[in-house]
């Protein structure tokens, strides 16, 4: 359990809403992760943060947005949402240990719908 | 750009049989290798990874040798069960950068009694 918690776990919205999805981390990992899992595709990256404000966009970044204001917490916006965004979320932190490879840690995951 | 390829699922066993998954991998530096499990309703959890060619990660009963002459990374199990049923990830990451695994399309595993 790496101390990632995500919220909300499930959302339903409307098409052209905005939605803020939260991923909060106790361990104080620099760098957080957001990807996205849809059926034929595995899990593609959405944007990812190496520090506070200091956000990058990944392979899918289209449509999302992200801050990162402080260490703990990592938002992910969709600021008109889609129906092609219907989609499982989730959240990552990566974790250094020194002498091992770094590894990512994966949070419970949010179901969004958006109708 | 970096790519992983896995066979396509579902494979279906019954338990005690011996279980295959094949990932290749396509890299431009020396990535390390992970394989994740999904269980029903939850999120990804780490299986097992490798750093470097000829490493075997091991847990849980499954194994996976990082092959660099053929960019394979085959998950392997010799008995399994019916608790193994999920859908397992094939995953790299560059050792370098900010290293952003780049996964597979995953593999649903059915293992009935």
């Amino acid at each position: 359990d790496a101390g990632i918690t995500q919220s909300p776990r499930h959302k339903v919205t409307e098409t052209g809403t905005p939605v803020t999805l939260r991923c909060h981390q106790t361990e104080n990992h620099r760098y957080m992760y957001w990807y996205r899992q849809d059926p034929g595709h595995g899990l593609r990256l959405i944007h990812y943060s190496y520090g506070v404000k200091d956000t990058d966009k990944g392979e899918v970044s289209d449509g999302y947005s992200v801050s990162r204001s402080k260490t703990e917490d990592f938002l992910l916006t969709l600021e008109s949402a889609t129906s092609s965004q219907t989609s499982v979320y989730f959240c990552a932190i990566r974790e250094s240990r020194g002498g091992s490879t770094d590894t990512q840690y994966f949070g419970p995951g949010t179901r969004l719908t958006v109708l | 750009g970096d790519s992983v390829t896995q066979m396509e699922g579902p494979v279906t066993l019954s338990e005690e049989a011996f279980l295959t998954i094949n990932c290749t991998y396509t890299a431009t530096g020396y990535p390390s290798l992970f394989w994740y499990v999904q269980y029903p309703g939850e999120g990804l959890q780490l299986l097992l990874k490798a750093t470097k060619a000829d490493d075997k990660g091991s847990n849980k009963g499954f194994e996976a040798t990082y092959r660099k002459e053929t960019t394979s990374f085959h998950l392997e199990k010799g008995s399994v069960q019916v608790s193994d049923s999920a859908v397992y990830f094939c995953a790299l990451s560059e050792n370098s950068g900010y290293s952003t695994l780049t996964f597979g399309k995953g593999t649903m595993l059915l293992v009935s009694p």
